[in-house]
């Protein structure tokens, strides 16, 4: 079954400092996996991209990494701000008919 | 570019009343378009597939004759929920496909509609 995993369910951290959010995936046969950042009422905006074989793929203080042989995905926030305030969601597109399979996100709050 | 708006972004109505949300691709056109539904402090939920011109595809458990989609246009896509109840109140959230990449499942998605059915 195609599933997608994260953790934590939420964290807390404080201004400035880093966080690490995790993504596990069990998806047949794996076409991209991407994160999404949402903010509390409003539609997901897409942060990264990546296909089999790329390792990892950075926009601002968002790095995000891949292990295509572990399945398994991460995100990395680097000098948190308050606006990062809101829920990551890692979403895997299954390569046979495109269907994205969503994880349940991560809701990240920055504390000042 | 890529955006896509919704119509209304809240709506409070009573229960048994009909509720009609728009999507609109704003800057490009837009073959296939989604419906997704989102309960809280949980992740988003594909309710069904709009195809221009055809009729949706829904997802297993979704109620078609409740969740009326209309994909008249390619730039408009409507979800009408009709007979509202209190547990259909939730965040609607519909996401459009740009033509060429469908391949690769981006879609861009707009800001949502909250739905509160009294």
């Amino acid at each position: 079954k195609n599933q997608v995993e994260q953790s934590p369910q939420s964290l807390i951290i404080l201004e400035g400092k880093n966080c690490t959010l995790q993504c596990n995936y069990t998806v047949s046969p794996f076409s991209n996996l991407r994160w999404y950042k949402q903010d509390t009422g409003r539609g997901p905006v897409s942060l990264t991209i990546m296909t089999f074989s790329e390792n990892t793929k950075s926009n601002g203080r968002y790095t995000a990494t891949l292990d295509a042989d572990t399945k398994q995905s991460s995100l990395h926030i680097t000098a948190s701000q308050l606006s990062d305030s809101a829920s990551y969601i890692c979403v895997v597109s299954a390569n046979s008919n495109y269907q994205l399979i969503w994880g349940a996100g991560t809701k990240l709050i920055i504390k000042p | 570019g890529a955006v896509v708006s919704q119509h209304p972004s809240r709506v409070i109505c009573k229960s048994g009343t009909s509720v009609k949300i728009e999507c609109r691709s704003l800057d490009f056109q837009a073959t296939t378009m989604f419906w997704y539904r989102q309960f809280p402090k949980q992740s988003l939920m594909l309710m069904a597939t709009s195809n221009e011109g055809s009729k949706a595809t829904y997802e297993q458990g979704v109620e078609k004759d409740k969740f009326l989609i209309n994909h008249a246009s390619l730039t408009l896509s409507t979800l009408t929920v009709t007979s509202a109840h209190p547990e259909d109140s939730s965040f609607y959230i519909c996401s459009a496909r740009p033509p060429g990449l469908a391949g690769d499942g981006t879609q861009y998605f707009g800001p949502g509609t909250r739905l509160l059915v009294l």
